[in-house]
Formats: structure tokens, sequence, C-alpha cells
């Protein structure tokens, strides 16, 4: 099955800081997808990566993928309060292409 | 409020008990996905519906858990003989298209088993 290894697991930090959430594939990447997702609730869609090199951003999250490193980055430039949640990557699996699966998320915690 | 919408939002039942929950998708989207989610973990897949066809079914759904879309709309996720493993965050995503289109997530329900 294709695994999503994320790092870090868990992060604080300072309103106003920039951080980095890692998201690496055992498998290659057909298309990665980042999602925001609060306690208990459902998953908010954030972007959609398909070729290596591509880069998004968002008002202020930019997210990249590498194909190659079967990797993807999710950077949060100058972090609020709002941005608190857990970041889960997501991909398909090669076999099938519609089996969806995820990483095991990362938790951010902004200090205001 | 035109997004994925799932009810109910939480439900508390007694092991052994069946439960069942709603998903009602995007009104264009012609799949549905099923997830089941832990704490501290991220969503694991559990089946798939292209329009009322149940086309993938993860080796996760075991015999206790059903789940239809009667008629390419809403769709219904039972589980009988509930058990204590079983309570989760259990999520529901449309999509529209034929290839890598978004998947857009419901709230969840929140099921716990006593």
């Amino acid at each position: 099955s294709q695994e999503l290894e994320q790092s870090p697991q868990s992060l604080i930090v300072q309103e106003g800081k920039n951080l980095t959430i890692n998201c690496t594939s055992s498998k290659t990447l057909y298309g990665l997808y980042w999602y925001k997702q609060k306690y208990g609730e459902g998953l908010i869609f954030l972007m959609m990566l398909q070729k290596g090199g591509e880069e998004k951003s968002h008002e202020k999250i930019t997210a990249k993928l590498d194909e190659k490193k079967q990797q993807s980055s999710l950077h949060i430039t100058a972090s609020q309060p709002s941005h608190a949640g857990i970041y889960l990557c997501g991909a398909r699996s090669p076999n099938t292409g519609n089996q969806f699966y995820f990483g095991t998320g990362t938790s951010l915690t902004v200090i205001p | 409020d035109t997004g994925v919408s799932q009810d109910p939002r939480h439900k508390i039942t007694k092991r052994g008990q069946n439960v069942t929950f709603r998903c009602d998708p995007i009104s264009e989207h012609n799949r549905l996905y099923w997830y089941r989610q832990t704490l501290g973990q991220g969503p694991e897949f559990l089946t798939y519906f292209q329009n009322e066809a149940q086309l993938e079914k993860s080796r996760l759904l075991s015999d206790r858990f059903s789940a239809e879309r009667p008629k390419g709309s809403f769709s219904t996720l039972e589980i009988q003989r509930t058990e204590q493993g079983d309570s989760a965050m259990y999520l529901c995503a449309s999509s529209f298209g034929r290839g890598r289109e978004t998947q857009y997530f419901g709230p969840g329900t929140r099921l716990l088993v006593l």
C-alpha cells in the first residue's frame, strides 16, 4: 500500500514565524493533495499538485512537489493563529487510482 | 450550504447495536467515498462509489460494514454488531470527474461504542 510519512508530527510556533511541513511517499506519486483539518471536523481542501516541480500558493501557504524525491512540502509564511490545525497530505494509489491514502498528519499550534 | 453533509454528527451506541450513517454529497458529484479516521491518524479509505455502483472496498471493511448509494445520490454506511474498535470518525467525501479530481469532505460522524 502507499505510505505517506509526514514530518514533523507536531509543531508549535510563535505567531509570525515561518514553518515547513514535509510529506514523503514510499512509492511514486501520482499527484499530491494537501488538506487541513480542525479537531473533530472534516477536511478542508488546500491544494493539489500534479506535476513534478509544480508549486502552488494560496494566501500565505505554498506547496511544492518533487516527484523524483517522492516528496512534497507545505510552507506557511508569517503564521497566524488561524493557521492552527492538522495538515494532511494525501495521494492516490498507483494501482487503482481511486483509493486515496493520507499521511498521519502534522498538528500545528500557533501561539499568539 | 451546498457542501457535503453528514448525519448524525455524533453517535453513541452500545456494543452489539447496529448504526447507520448518512452522507449527502455535493449535488453534481458522481463519486462518493467513505473513510474512517481514528485519533492521531489520517483518514483510511473504506469504500468508493461511482454513481450507484460500489467499485472498490478496502480490506478494512469487514463483513459487518455495508455501504449503499441506491440512486447515485446520498449514501448510507451501516455497521452491524458494533464493537468498541469501531469507535472513530467516519468521513464522507465526494468528487466529480474521471481521474485525479479533488475530493471534498463532509464534517464527519463521530461514533463512540461503549
